[in-house]
């Protein structure tokens, strides 16, 4: 089963400033990764799949890149409504998906 | 536009059964593929299971074999997740979400979620 281990945990961040979110994969899965923002007493929001293509209505200071084991979303100058939590998300054979741990952007 | 909607809150007792509903619209039901996603709190996003909706063929997560079952109704637009012999560790958010048009298990249109608590 492919694990997938987001750093850091936290991230204490101020807006305007660039946030950097990893997500490493126990194997390569090639491109198969999305990732998604999710607030709390919100379902959770689609913003890449296959690691770099963006999904509609996400932001151009969103951005995904990676391939293999590494994987990193970029905010490039956060904004109020950006803090929230981060999931990496890998999709292949078996088990079908699984999620990473996140990572809660927070603001410093 | 696309939704999902699903049913409301439910408190169950250790060893009963819930079913949460998650009705579409706004696209052609058969289509996609629905997924199910659980959240306890202060925990990460687990994944329980998917369905096609348009074969009614699944695959359930390894820890929950047996106790889950999902299902779809095409006529009413509406999938449904089941879980049986409910513990205190399956209370969570429970959400439905609907396959990527790009590819299956990427999910871009998620329901609201629906709470469900296991409690004696």
């Amino acid at each position: 089963e492919i694990v997938l281990t987001q750093s850091p945990a936290t991230l204490s961040l101020s807006p305007g400033e660039r946030a950097t979110l990893s997500c490493r994969a126990s194997q390569s899965v090639g491109n198969y990764v999305a990732w998604y923002q999710h607030k709390r007493g919100q379902p959770p929001r689609l913003l890449f799949y296959d690691a770099s293509n963006r999904a509609t209505g996400i932001p151009a200071r969103f951005s995904g890149s990676g391939f293999g084991t590494d994987f990193t979303l970029t905010i490039s100058s956060l904004e109020p409504e950006d803090f929230a939590v981060y999931y990496c998300q890998h999709r292949g054979n078996w088990p079908p998906l699984t999620f990473g741990g996140g990572t809660k952007v927070e603001i410093k | 536009q696309v939704q999902l909607v699903q049913s409301g809150a439910e408190v169950k007792k250790p060893g009963a059964s819930v079913r949460v509903s998650c009705k579409a619209s706004g696209y052609t039901f058969p289509s996609y593929g629905v997924t199910w996603v659980r959240q306890a709190a202060g925990q990460g996003l687990e994944w329980m299971g998917w369905i096609s909706a348009y074969s009614g063929n699944t695959d359930y997560a390894q820890k929950l074999q047996g106790r889950v079952t999902m299902t779809v109704d095409t006529y009413t637009r509406t999938a449904y997740m089941e879980l049986r012999s409910l513990r205190s560790d399956d209370t969570a958010i429970y959400y439905c979400a609907r396959d990527h048009p790009h590819s299956v298990y990427y999910f871009d249109y998620w329901g609201q979620g629906t709470l469900v608590t296991v409690s004696p």
